[in-house]
C-alpha cells in the first residue's frame, strides 16, 4: 500500500533554515508527480509545493516563494522541502502528498510538525 | 492565489443531506473541472473524497458526490452519519503548476 513518511520537522528560531524528508513506498515514485502541503494549528490546508515526477519542473505557494525549495531523488524514492528564511507564520504540519494524475491529491503522509519560534 | 471560499460550519441531523458549497473565480475553479474535497477528522491527515468535480476513489461511499457551476463547486452528503462529522476542504487546481484550497467547512451530525 502506499506510505508516505516525513521527517525532520523540529523547533527553529525565525530566520533560520530546517530540512523535511518524505520517504515513500507502495508504488512507482518515479511516475508520480508530489506537493508538500501545510495546515497552521487550527487553521485550512494551504498547497505549499509541486516537483514533476522527474524533477523537471517545481512550483511554489506565493507564501514560501523564494525561501523554500523542492528537490526529489527517484532513486531513493524520496523527496524534500528545504525551507530558509523562517517566519513564525510558518509554523504549521507539513504533509508530503501524491498527485493522483487528475489534479488532485490522493494520498497523504501522516504529517510533520514544525514551530518556529524565539 | 486567494484560498477558495467554503462556509465555516454546516451541519444535519442524521439520515438527512447537507451541501458545502466553494466559491473560487474565473482562474480555477471556473476554468478548470480540476476539482477535489477532502475529509480531515481531527489530528488525522486528509483523504481524499471526490475528484474532478464528481469522481469518487475506490472505497468512498456513494452517499458523497460532487459537481460544479460556473465559478461554485459543491460537495453533497446523503444520508448524514455520525462518521461524516469532519471537517471538508475543496481544492482547485489554477493556472500553471498551482493548486488552491478552501478555509474548510466543519460538518456537525446533530
Amino acid at each position: 500500500q502506499v506510505q508516505l513518511v516525513e521527517s525532520g520537522g523540529g523547533v527553529v528560531q525565525p530566520g533560520g533554515s530546517l530540512t523535511l524528508s518524505c520517504a515513500a513506498s507502495g508504488f512507482t515514485f518515479r511516475s508520480f508527480d508530489m506537493h508538500w502541503a501545510r495546515q497552521a494549528p487550527g487553521k485550512g490546508l494551504e498547497w505549499v509545493a509541486f516537483i514533476r515526477h522527474d524533477g523537471s519542473d517545481t512550483d511554489y505557494g506565493d507564501s514560501v516563494k523564494g525561501r523554500f525549495t523542492m528537490s526529489r531523488d527517484n532513486g531513493k524514492s524520496t523527496v524534500s522541502l528545504q525551507m530558509n528564511s523562517l517566519r513564525v507564520e510558518d509554523t504549521a504540519v507539513y504533509y508530503c502528498v501524491r498527485d493522483g494524475t487528475n489534479y488532485e491529491f490522493d494520498f497523504w503522509g501522516q504529517g510533520n510538525l514544525v514551530i518556529v519560534s524565539s | 492565489q486567494s484560498a477558495l471560499t467554503q462556509p465555516a460550519s454546516v451541519s444535519g441531523s442524521p439520515g438527512q443531506s447537507i451541501a458545502i458549497s466553494c466559491t473560487g473565480t474565473s482562474s480555477d475553479i471556473g476554468a478548470y473541472n480540476h476539482v477535489s474535497w477532502y475529509q480531515q477528522h481531527p489530528g488525522k491527515a486528509p483523504k481524499l473524497m471526490i475528484y474532478e468535480v464528481t469522481n469518487r476513489p475506490s472505497g468512498v461511499s456513494n452517499r458523497f458526490s460532487g459537481s460544479k457551476s460556473g465559478n461554485t463547486a459543491s460537495l453533497t452528503i446523503s444520508g448524514l452519519q455520525a462518521e461524516d462529522e469532519a471537517d471538508y476542504f475543496c481544492s482547485s487546481y489554477t493556472s500553471r503548476t498551482t493548486w488552491v484550497f478552501g478555509a474548510g467547512t466543519k460538518v456537525t451530525v446533530l
